[in-house]
């Protein structure tokens, strides 16, 4: 069964950075794609981008490119999404989920990690 | 990127009887559409993939039609579990984008 941990609430002030983590377990971590996806108060679910759990590529939303990173360590099985130059805008509930590098759909998505973005 | 439009926003609904909620893309997707279950305090749940393919487990209540820019998810008669919000998304085009949702009530 595809499960997945992700790390604890976060409240940071505006400005800062956070990294939001995922622990997956019940698949091969390396053969698939992990997507992260968000969802602020009142608004529709919104893509960043995925990485490809196997060899590290990545790929990006346009909207996040210059301000997230992916990155993963596949001997923990776990994927770390690393968001900078927090705003209020970017509280949201963050979500990863597996997918694959090609447009599927996501099938298994954890429970989301609430960051909070507030001085 | 495609912009989903689904509607209504809410739907109220008695139990046993018949939902049917729509999806409307800005651009031809294909069949490249699948739905969600969200219920609250959960992670969203793929219901279908494709436009019409039930994922692993889905009762066949739930089905799914349409292709090109115009969809529907039919639940033909609503359980209790089946109170939720639902989401439409497409993966035909990058960036991967998401509708807004159709709640379902318990009229």
């Amino acid at each position: 069964q595809v499960q997945f941990v992700q790390s604890g609430a976060e409240v940071k002030e505006p400005g800062a950075s956070v990294k939001v983590s995922c622990k997956a377990s019940g698949y091969i971590f390396s053969n698939y794609a992990l997507h992260w996806v968000r969802q602020a108060p009142g608004q529709r679910l919104e893509w960043m981008g995925w990485i490809n759990a196997g060899n590290g590529d990545t790929k990006y939303s346009q909207k996040f490119q210059d301000r997230v990173t992916f990155t993963r360590d596949t001997s923990a099985s776990s994927g770390y999404m690393f968001l900078t130059r927090l705003t209020s805008e970017d509280t949201a509930l963050y979500y990863c989920a597996r997918g694959y590098v090609d447009s599927r759909p996501l099938a298994g998505w954890g429970p989301g990690t609430l960051v909070t973005v507030s001085s | 990127e495609v912009v989903l439009t689904q509607s209504p926003v809410t739907l109220s609904v008695s139990p046993g009887d018949r939902a049917t909620l729509s999806c409307r893309a800005t651009q031809s997707v294909s069949s490249d559409l699948a739905w969600y279950q969200q219920k609250p305090g959960q992670a969203p749940s793929l219901l279908i993939s494709g436009a019409s393919a039930r994922s692993t487990g889905i009762p066949a209540r739930f089905s799914g039609s349409g292709s090109g820019t115009d969809f529907t998810l039919t639940i033909s008669s609503l359980q209790s579990e089946d109170f939720a919000v639902y989401f439409c998304q497409q993966y035909n085009n990058w960036p991967l984008t998401f509708g807004g949702g159709t709640k379902v009530e318990i009229k």
